[in-house]
């Protein structure tokens, strides 16, 4: 069985830092690309960023691009998300989920980001 | 970007009502299209892919249908635990789009 779950949310202040990991079982980690999706409070889901299989390929949203950075470690069957310059936009659940075609997602870390 | 449009926002419906939901693209997606379920605190699930092809242990009350840049999702005969939020997503092209969901209420 698929399992995928996150960890590393909190609360931070405008312009901090926060690592969000994503430890992923029950599949070949591998072999999947992961992304990670964003759902700020009583709103809908946004993409945020993916990864290749190999790590050769990133994809970020804009709002993300030169504060976010998505990693992986495939020996540890791990995902990663450093967040740098956060903003109080960015307080949302934040799912990893696994597959092209979004088909497996965790339960979500909460950030908030606030002063 | 491409838009993703999902009509209706909101429905109220009952047990025993067939539902649909339809989902429009700004441009030609093909079929790559999933449809996704969140009930409240609760992540989403995922219904079915490329347009219509369900996933394993999804009712078959659920289907899907369409290609390029309409598509539909439909409930033959809504259950209790159907009430929920459900969402289209496109996958053809980056930055990935969300529809805006739509909320089946109970009527």
């Amino acid at each position: 069985e698929v399992h995928l779950v996150e960890s590393g949310g909190g609360l931070v202040q405008p312009g901090g830092s926060l690592t969000l990991s994503c430890a992923a079982s029950g599949f070949i980690f591998s072999t999947y690309w992961m992304t990670w999706v964003r759902q700020a409070p009583g709103k809908g889901l946004e993409w945020v960023a993916n990864i290749k299989q190999d790590a050769s390929e990133k994809n970020y949203v804009d709002s993300v691009k030169g504060r976010f950075t998505v990693s992986r470690d495939n020996a540890n069957n791990s995902l990663y998300l450093q967040m740098n310059s956060l903003r109080v936009g960015d307080t949302a659940m934040y799912y990893c989920v696994s597959g092209w075609d979004f088909p497996y997602w965790g339960q979500g870390t909460l950030v908030t980001v606030s002063s | 970007d491409i838009q993703m449009t999902q009509s209706p926002s909101s429905l109220s419906a009952s047990v025993g009502d067939r539902v649909t939901i339809t989902c429009r693209a700004s441009q030609d997606i093909r079929n790559d299209l999933g449809w996704y379920q969140q009930k409240p605190g609760k992540a989403p699930k995922c219904l079915m892919n490329t347009a219509s092809r369900l996933r394993g242990g999804v009712p078959s009350r659920f289907s899907g249908s369409g290609s390029g840049t309409e598509f539909t999702l439909t409930i033959s005969s809504l259950q209790p635990e159907d009430f929920a939020t459900y969402y289209c997503l496109q996958y053809n092209t980056y930055p990935r789009t969300f529809g805006q969901g739509t909320k089946v209420e109970t009527k």
